[in-house]
């Protein structure tokens, strides 16, 4: 199917790891990206390809991915890390698709 | 890099909006450079891209014969066009500088978005 499936919210306490998992057919064929949007913001970058971080990114953010589903991992999640956050993959119908998105809270 | 969009707008059903978005701080012709909308609320969703180099487009199918995506070359900036507007067209609208490679993509830098309203 043509869709990017999240889990609407995860809970997560402070300084635990949380993982966001993203599933969809397109994922077997192509790496997901991973952004993350505060309130009033536009999306950040914050994982792409295997497991890339863009610059000024933590390292406490890491991807991974195994047949049709992507996962973002939080390791010792912070405060800041409080967000919506998306996946995106590209399908070989030259289309782009975002995951229906996941609200991270940090207790 | 710096894609700086157009003001917020507020239009009526059935008219249309073009949304502009400069770029800056890179060769303009060597990145793909999408349109992604988010309404109150929602998640986000893909509307397009366009090829700055020639200028060809791929338009989601949700938004095909409504949407147009041009470019001008002289001032870097590319343009979103959206006709025959809804309600349900109330949104912010991104531009974002796309790059990746055979099997990946993957979108580095946005634009601050531009809130389009569509009221009575």
């Amino acid at each position: 199917s043509s869709e990017l499936t999240q889990d609407p919210a995860v809970s997560v306490a402070l300084g635990q790891t949380v993982r966001i998992t993203c599933q969809g057919d397109s994922l077997r064929s192509y790496y997901a990206s991973w952004y993350q949007q505060k309130p009033g913001q536009a999306p950040v970058l914050v994982i792409y390809d295997k497991n890339d971080r863009p610059s000024g990114i933590p390292n406490r953010f890491s991807g991974s991915s195994s047949g049709n589903t992507a996962s973002l991992t939080i390791t010792r999640a912070q405060a800041e890390d409080e967000a919506d956050y998306y996946c995106h993959s590209r399908d070989n119908n030259d289309n782009h698709l975002f995951g229906t998105g996941t609200k991270v809270t940090v207790l | 890099v710096q894609l700086v969009q157009s003001g917020a707008e507020v239009k009526k059903p059935g008219a249309s909006v073009k949304v502009s978005c400069r770029t800056a701080g890179y060769t303009f012709y060597t990145y793909y450079v999408h349109w992604v909308r988010q309404a109150p609320g929602q998640g986000l969703e893909w509307m397009g891209i366009i090829n700055p180099s020639g200028g060809s487009t791929t338009y989601a199918q949700k938004f095909q014969g409504r949407v147009t995506m041009t470019r001008d070359t002289s001032t870097s900036t590319v343009y979103m066009y959206l006709s025959s507007l809804r309600f349900e067209d109330t949104a912010v609208y991104y531009c974002a500088r796309g790059d990746g490679g055979y099997n990946y993509h993957y979108f580095d830098y946005w634009g601050q978005g531009s809130l389009v309203t569509v009221s009575p």
